[in-house]
């Protein structure tokens, strides 16, 4: 069976320090992999995705930015925090079965 | 381009009482479409999805959804719900032929199971 970890839990940063949010997926190879965030309260917006290793595709501009150095790992970063980050990322991967995606259990992200 | 509607922000049931959750979607042809629940402080799991075939799609937990192409929507049901059942319930889309499978959200559904 898949299973999807990610890194930290939870963080509280402070305005214009460096973030780094990982996800591993486990039992499936070459997974298409994706990074989702979601505002407090709020509705769920994709941000990058990744079909192989080495490339990732931005979807929304939040100066962000993804990496997938591995073909079970997706990186989330950035090297200065803005208040406007906080939230909930989630981490999700899909495979041969189409379009579902499968989601991690997220890192929450308290920026102050 | 695609959207995603649930017009009922918070639902608040009895225990055992039915349950039944609106989604209507906007796009051109019938896509995929899907149902997560998010518990409290937990990433989101999948009831059901909805790709094509019989429009009465059979979930977790008893849950069960119902795509009518007609009406555009993609409505979740369940008969008897419990206390576990309070969550938040999204509504998904994705396109057929998208790069990345991108899913579209509705903004979610709060609901409060009432002992």
């Amino acid at each position: 069976a898949q299973t999807i970890h990610q890194w930290p839990v939870a963080e509280i940063k402070a305005v214009g320090s460096p973030l780094s949010l990982g996800c591993t997926i486990k039992g499936k190879s070459s997974p298409n992999l994706y990074w989702y965030w979601q505002a407090t309260g709020g509705t769920l917006q994709q941000l990058f995705y990744s079909i192989t290793v080495g490339q990732v595709e931005s979807v929304v501009q939040l100066n962000l930015s993804a990496s997938r150095p591995k073909d079970d790992q997706f990186i989330l970063s950035t090297e200065k925090l803005l208040l406007s980050h906080s939230g909930f990322y989630l981490c999700a991967w899909s495979g041969d079965s189409g379009n579902t995606l499968y989601f991690g259990e997220g890192s929450r992200l308290i920026v102050v | 381009a695609q959207s995603v509607t649930q017009p009922d922000a918070r639902v608040t049931v009895s225990e055992g009482a039915s349950l039944q959750l609106r989604c209507k979607y906007s796009y051109s042809a019938t896509p995929y479409l899907f149902w997560y629940v998010q518990y409290p402080r937990q990433g989101l799991q999948l009831l059901l999805k909805y790709y094509s075939g019989d429009p009465v799609v059979q979930g977790v937990n008893s849950f069960e959804a119902e795509f009518s192409k007609s009406n555009s929507s993609f409505h979740l049901q369940k008969a008897s719900v419990h206390w576990s059942d309070s969550a938040v319930y999204f509504c998904a889309l994705s396109m057929t032929n998208s790069a990345g499978n991108k899913l579209t959200f509705g903004i979610g559904t709060r609901v409060l199971v009432r002992p």
